[in-house]
């Protein structure tokens, strides 16, 4: 079974600049979430997706960050304009399915690394 | 609200000795709990869950994990360390709106 797919892996951009991060659930997976992690901190939650609804967007900022996942499958995140807090770890996750806890086990992609100078 | 505590921001421990690392949670009804881990410059990987049933819960690569109602603990544990087990480990606790309240994490460091 392939992996949870994000690409670019790294990523460095000047402050006020936009990037945008894609991601590649596996397949058959209806529950896709963004998570931000900041060095040395556990994973934030950004975004959920279940197939193409958003589940839960309330800690997205709103104001630079978007996300859509069109036909249920991948997704993109977008930051316009960066800002220096957003250097992290912008991570993919997918489940089969939030609602069903046993199922609910989530695996991630490796990451992408966002530098912002 | 719900939370999860990692109370030790780092552990070192031998090789080949026991390993143990902690979390507490605090949640409304029953707690539904997870381990992940973090090797460096990689993505979070499941280790194991509590949903139900018996308290022992085991998981991948030797790990397993003892549920204490009483101390409200999910602590991770393994009988012999290995340097490879050296990485980062994240305790969680999926709450009634199935959300996942995560730990700040836990650095394990095993020394040959």
């Amino acid at each position: 079974e392939a992996g949870v797919a994000q690409s670019p892996r790294y990523k460095i951009i000047e402050k006020r600049q936009s990037v945008a991060f894609w991601c590649n659930p596996i397949s058959g997976h209806a529950t896709l979430y963004w998570y931000q992690q900041i060095l040395g901190q556990g994973p934030k939650l950004l975004i959920q997706f279940q197939n193409n609804g958003v589940v839960d967007d309330s800690q997205l900022p709103k104001d630079r960050f978007s996300a859509e996942r069109l036909k249920g499958v991948d997704s993109t995140l977008k930051i316009q304009p960066a800002k220096l807090e957003d250097s992290a770890v912008y991570l993919c996750a997918s489940s089969p399915s939030y609602t069903s806890i046993g199922a609910n086990v989530l695996t991630f992609g490796a990451g992408s690394r966002l530098t912002v100078l | 609200a719900q939370s999860v505590a990692q109370p030790e921001d780092q552990v070192n421990v031998a090789e080949g000795n026991p390993l143990t690392v902690k979390c507490t949670y605090s949640v409304s009804g029953n707690p539904y709990l997870f381990w992940y881990v973090q090797y460096p410059n990689r993505g979070l990987q499941f280790l194991l869950k509590y949903i139900t049933g018996d308290n022992l819960v085991k998981g991948s690569y030797g790990f397993e994990a003892e549920f204490n109602k009483s101390q409200t603990s999910f602590h991770l544990k393994k009988p012999s360390a290995l340097v490879s087990d050296s990485a980062l480990y994240f305790c969680a606790s999926m709450d009634s709106n199935y959300q996942l309240i995560w730990g700040a994490g836990t650095k394990l460091i095993i020394k040959p």
